[in-house]
């Protein structure tokens, strides 16, 4: 079944560094979008790539995909403590017209001052 | 910015009770999703609605489960008789279209069943 993995789980880095998070799947996807999530919040979106692109900017954010190898990498420049958080893709498919979500197990990252 | 807004954030209940949950949609959007998080877990899709009615819904929606749309505005999720494995943090969707759209979330209900 269609499933978005992300690597790695947890991921810990000094304010200012870049942080790289990656993500795969199984089957072939419309679109793939990246998630936000504090802790016990709701869910911010930060980007969608299409299937037929293949890199995305959005302020800090690069997202890239490679639909040949499945996989997608979401990296943040120059981190900031509010980064901390955990970030999810999602992958999707329509089904008569509806757009259904498959998200994975996402990457809890912390920006240590 | 339009956001989508869900009611109550925190519901408790007992096992056997039913709930509704509450979800005002972004008001130009046209498709809508509940989607559900167990804690510690991923988020997993529930079900899709558009026109009114269910375009898909998943294997943890079943009969005890069942949206609505009663008004142009609101759009609910209701759970007839709560389990304690029903507990999890709820989440709302919509989106203005299907195709290349993204999907906006709510902040979520936490539901507790005791």
């Amino acid at each position: 079944s269609q499933q978005g993995e992300e690597d790695p789980q947890a991921l810990s880095i000094q304010e200012g560094e870049n942080a790289t998070m990656n993500c795969s799947y199984k089957t072939s996807i419309n679109n793939l979008q990246w998630y936000r999530q504090n802790s016990g919040r709701g869910l911010v979106h930060l980007i969608l790539i299409r299937s037929n692109e293949r890199e995305k900017h959005s302020g800090r954010l690069r997202v890239t995909l490679d639909t040949s190898k499945k996989s997608s990498s979401l990296l943040i420049t120059a981190s900031r403590a509010a980064d901390t958080a955990s970030y999810f893709c999602a992958t999707d498919r329509f089904i008569q017209g509806a757009q259904k979500l498959v998200f994975g197990q996402g990457t809890r990252l912390t920006i240590n001052p | 910015e339009p956001e989508v807004t869900q009611t109550p954030s925190h519901q408790v209940t007992q096992m056997g009770q039913e709930v509704i949950l509450r979800c005002v949609p972004i008001s130009n959007h046209l498709y809508f999703y509940w989607y559900r998080q167990i804690l510690g877990q991923k988020v997993e899709f529930l079900v899709s609605f558009y026109n009114n009615e269910i375009s898909e819904k998943s294997e943890i929606f079943d009969d005890q489960f069942s949206v609505e749309r009663p008004d142009g505005s609101n759009f609910t999720l209701k759970i007839r008789s709560t389990k304690l494995e029903d507990s999890a943090m709820y989440f709302c969707a919509s989106s203005a279209s299907t195709g290349a759209d993204t999907q906006y979330f709510g902040p979520g209900t936490r539901l507790t069943v005791l």
